[in-house]
């Protein structure tokens, strides 16, 4: 079955204490993506993957990094994670970034800092 | 500032009545997407636009895409309690950018 994978789904941790979420996709999908998703405004890209080694910002990338080593994986990495990161987070992927593609998102993951 | 305005925020319908919610920008996308999104899940694309005044159906479902592409409307016949959702729109200018959101309610 074709899926986007997050884990966890919920997280509850402190300030300051660095957290991983995983991201994992099936489809061989090229291009890969982090969003952020809070009350009233939607959904914000914080960071974007072209390809294997290939990440950009997005709109809100401060306080997060990730990595693209693998074309399956894309890890959203908080190093030191404040309240106001604070959200519902998802992945998505799709066989290129043009707009126009079907675009595949996780089942999010709920993050609450403390 | 969001580049996309959804309205309305929220709507509440009985079963059986209509309803359309509008996405509208002072920009002119290249493309246009909707996508509906259930609580505790991810978005799920329900179309994609790319012309000027182009239609699409998906059964009670009818897409538009504005004559000068910077505004969309989804219209949905005769709503069932299996259409309440978050629904998405999201249009690309030079990248996609997501609208907030109109959460749609239909009472059984």
């Amino acid at each position: 079955e074709a899926q986007v994978t997050q884990n966890p789904r919920y997280l509850i941790t402190v300030t300051g204490k660095k957290l991983t979420v995983t991201c994992s996709q099936n489809m061989n999908h090229e291009y890969m993506s982090w969003y952020r998703q809070d009350p009233g405004l939607g959904l914000r890209q914080i960071y974007y993957s072209m390809n294997v080694e290939v990440t950009d910002k997005g709109d809100v990338p401060e306080g997060y990094k990730v990595s693209r080593k693998e074309k399956r994986n894309f890890p959203l990495i908080l190093e030191s994670p404040s309240p106001n990161q604070t959200s519902l987070y998802f992945c998505a992927s799709s066989r290129k970034g043009t707009g126009v593609e079907t675009q595949y998102f996780g089942p999010g993951t709920r993050l609450l800092v403390l | 500032t969001q580049l996309l305005e959804q309205s309305p925020q929220f709507l509440s319908i009985q079963e059986g009545e209509n309803l359309t919610v509008y996405c509208n920008s002072s920009s002119v996308f290249s493309s246009l997407q909707w996508y509906r999104q259930e609580p505790g899940e991810g978005p799920v694309l329900l179309v994609t636009v790319v012309t000027g005044g182009e239609v699409k159906k998906l059964k009670r479902l009818t897409f538009q895409f504005g004559d000068a592409r910077k505004d969309s409307s989804l219209h949905i016949t005769a709503a069932q309690p299996g259409d309440t959702g978050l629904y998405l729109c999201a249009g690309r200018v030079y990248k996609l950018s997501f609208g907030a959101g109109t959460t749609v309610t239909v009472r059984a």
